[in-house]
């Protein structure tokens, strides 16, 4: 059975770089993993999505090893509108969300 | 992308009864998704509505407590039936472009009474 897991909480500071790692248990061969940001009283928001390797787009970077069971969503200089949930996804199964909160 | 309306954004509902949920996209899909996220939790799918077809419910969820419309690609309905204080959570509805790239709508937050 398929599960993912990620740090419940996380600090850092403006500027900073901040890594979460999630872990993907028998995650499925052809699944993707997918990463979401969520604010208070809102819908989730994509971030960035990858299958392996490494992903880059314009808000983070994605890192994802070979044997697919783990993820690491990387956000680069941090600022303080980056607090908020932050979601992994793998085969449809959501893990519990990190809260991030950022420091000044 | 895609803009996604659900209405009512907030309900406060007696035990016993039904709320229905409306989502409306602004572009055709053909998958539209239900989530709940119980407060300060993951989210979870409900179900899978594919338009033309009944939805597709995940384990612990059946189509009696939750029934689904999806009369055209750019809508969906999500009841929520004979409510009861466990149902209080946030319901939203989500559409996928490409591979599991998902938008989602802003949430119906519902508290049963």
């Amino acid at each position: 059975l398929a599960k993912t897991t990620q740090p419940i909480s996380m600090d850092s500071y403006e500027g900073q770089e901040v890594n979460i790692t999630c872990s993907h248990n028998n995650i499925a061969t052809n699944d993707y993993i997918t990463w979401y940001q969520q604010f208070p009283s809102q819908g989730p928001r994509f971030i960035i999505q990858g299958y392996k390797t490494k992903v880059t787009n314009e808000v983070a970077s994605l890192f994802i090893p070979a044997d697919r069971k783990s993820s690491t969503l990387s956000l680069p200089r941090v600022s303080l509108s980056d607090t908020a949930v932050y979601y992994c996804l793998g085969e449809l199964i959501w893990g519990a969300g990190t809260k991030l909160i950022i420091k000044p | 992308s895609a803009v996604i309306s659900q209405k009512p954004s907030r309900d406060i509902c007696q035990r016993g009864t039904s709320l229905t949920i409306q989502c409306q996209v602004d572009s055709q899909v053909t998958m539209m998704f239900w989530y709940r996220q119980q407060p300060g939790q993951s989210l979870t799918l409900i179900a899978t509505a594919n338009q033309g077809s009944e939805a597709t419910y995940e384990s612990g969820f059946v189509i009696d407590k939750f029934p689904i419309s999806r009369p055209n690609l750019t809508f969906s309905t999500l009841t929520v039936s004979n409510m009861s204080p466990e149902d209080s959570s946030i319901y939203l509805c989500s559409v996928e472009f490409g591979v599991a790239e998902a938008f989602f709508g802003q949430g119906t937050r519902l508290t049963v009474v």
